[in-house]
């Protein structure tokens, strides 16, 4: 079956760049997406990358596919104490018009 | 502005109640969805619609129903029959073949 899995952490200091990691199962996935959720609230869509292209750029957030090992990266520079938040990657199983999502990566960004 | 608005935030219910939460949208989405997050869990689909009068069960569908009467409105009912009700409840909507969009939540807490 359809599986996503991420770490559940990850702390980083001001400044450095964070580094998201996610696998997931579904081959056919057409596009992988990054949300992100802040306390309390619903999940914003951060970026997404269409699963013929192996790497987007958006600000200070790049995104790298490696398809032949279903890995998914989502890298942001100069993190800032605002990131704090819960990433989430998600896949979108061919059959289905739902996402997929993983539990969630925690980032804790230290001044 | 373009939406998806879920109401209330927080809900309070006392055990074997049934509970309906809201959720409207004007994106003029086809596709609606319901989530349920519980912490460490990510996010679990309960029900999904890709068009009015029609829906599916997810992957939690037991105690819970909904309805899709309008394009608009896809209401949750959380009834007595779901065991552990208490969670974040997330609304979202899509055109087809594009990201979801997400509500802020509905906190439910049944005691």
């Amino acid at each position: 079956g359809e599986d996503v899995e991420q770490s559940l952490f990850l702390s980083v200091r001001e400044g450095d760049s964070s580094v998201i990691n996610c696998t997931y199962t579904d081959s056919s996935s057409t596009y992988l997406y990054w949300y992100k959720q802040e306390p309390g609230a619903g999940l914003q869509l951060l970026t997404y990358i269409f699963s013929n292209m192996d790497m987007k750029q958006d600000q200070r957030l790049t995104v790298l596919l490696n398809k032949k090992d279903k890995h998914l990266s989502l890298r942001i520079a100069d993190t800032q104490t605002g990131d704090s938040a819960i990433y989430f990657c998600a896949e979108t199983p061919e059959s289905q018009g739902n996402l997929i999502f993983g539990k969630g990566t925690k980032l804790s960004v230290k001044p | 502005d373009g939406g998806i608005t879920q109401s209330p935030k927080y809900l309070f219910r006392k055990e074997g109640q049934n509970v309906t939460l809201s959720c409207e949208q004007n994106l003029n989405h086809d596709a609606m969805y319901w989530y349920r997050q519980d912490p460490g869990q990510g996010l679990r689909l309960i029900y999904y619609s890709q068009i009015v009068n029609d829906f599916q069960k997810g992957d939690i569908a037991e105690g819970y129903s909904v309805s899709r009467e309008k394009k608009e409105s896809f209401p949750l009912t959380v009834t007595s029959a779901q065991k552990n009700p208490t969670a974040f409840y997330l609304c979202a909507s899509s055109r087809e073949n594009s990201p979801l969009h997400f509500g802020n939540g509905t906190r439910l807490t049944v005691t």
